[in-house]
């Protein structure tokens, strides 16, 4: 059964415009998500996380919004660069993990940035 | 300072061979995993450890061994390779207590033939 879910495998968008991904989760002990980039033949990178604390978090370009009684949180990019054309996943934790060592993944979204 | 090193990057085995994935950290974090990312799968927990000589199973373990004899150190071992275990398998280190971010190692392409 898959916790974490992200619906859309791929999305393309404009450079300079808005770029929305998407993560769904089932498990309604998850306190803290992370969102992470992955370029190909590399290790994915931390990109901003959330705690279920907040419903928002920023960090430049990048923001995070976690909407806790629907059990959705999306990634904001603005404005979108050919750089982040990269595999992104969603990961959740839970309290009785005490240092995030258990993250559940999602299957990751493809971002393209068409220029 | 090289962070998580893994090695080998690329590797084929044999049905039934056996290998150890290395992955080694100079971050001085307690906490270290063992992930594999399979296409449509996402990465799935396969083995962690919060310390030296403490290690316990995540979500997909069988067929896999791990131990932990020093902090920096965290080797994965395939007993006997089956084609099921083709995959990119990626180490994360984790600085310990609180809410903090995993570091991923670049990863080691494993293909079982």
């Amino acid at each position: 059964d898959q916790q974490v879910k992200q619906n859309s495998p791929s999305l393309s968008v404009q450079e300079g415009r808005i770029s929305i991904l998407n993560c769904d989760y089932t498990n309604s002990m998850f306190d803290y998500f992370l969102w992470y980039k992955k370029y190909p033949a590399e290790g994915p990178t931390f990109l901003i996380s959330i705690s279920s604390i907040k419903d928002k978090n920023e960090d430049g370009r990048f923001t995070v919004f976690l909407n806790k009684s629907a059990k959705h949180l999306s990634l904001h990019i603005v404005p979108s660069q050919p750089g982040d054309s990269a595999v992104y996943f969603c990961a959740a934790s839970h309290p009785f993990n005490f240092g995030n060592e258990k993250l559940t993944f999602g299957t990751g979204t493809r971002l393209t940035i068409i220029p | 300072n090289a962070g998580v090193t893994q090695t080998p990057k690329f590797q084929v085995l044999k049905t039934g061979q056996s290998m150890t994935l290395q992955c080694a950290q100079d971050m001085n974090h307690e906490y270290m995993s063992w992930y594999r990312q399979d296409p449509g799968m996402g990465l799935r927990l396969i083995h962690y450890s919060v310390g030296a000589g403490i290690t316990d199973q995540g979500e997909v373990p069988n067929g896999y061994n791990v131990s932990r004899s020093t902090t920096e150190d965290f080797p994965l071992r395939l007993l006997s390779a089956a084609p099921s275990q083709t995959s990119v398998y990626f180490c994360a280190t984790l600085l310990g207590w609180g809410n903090t971010e995993a570091f991923f190692g670049q990863g080691t392409r494993l293909t079982v033939v």
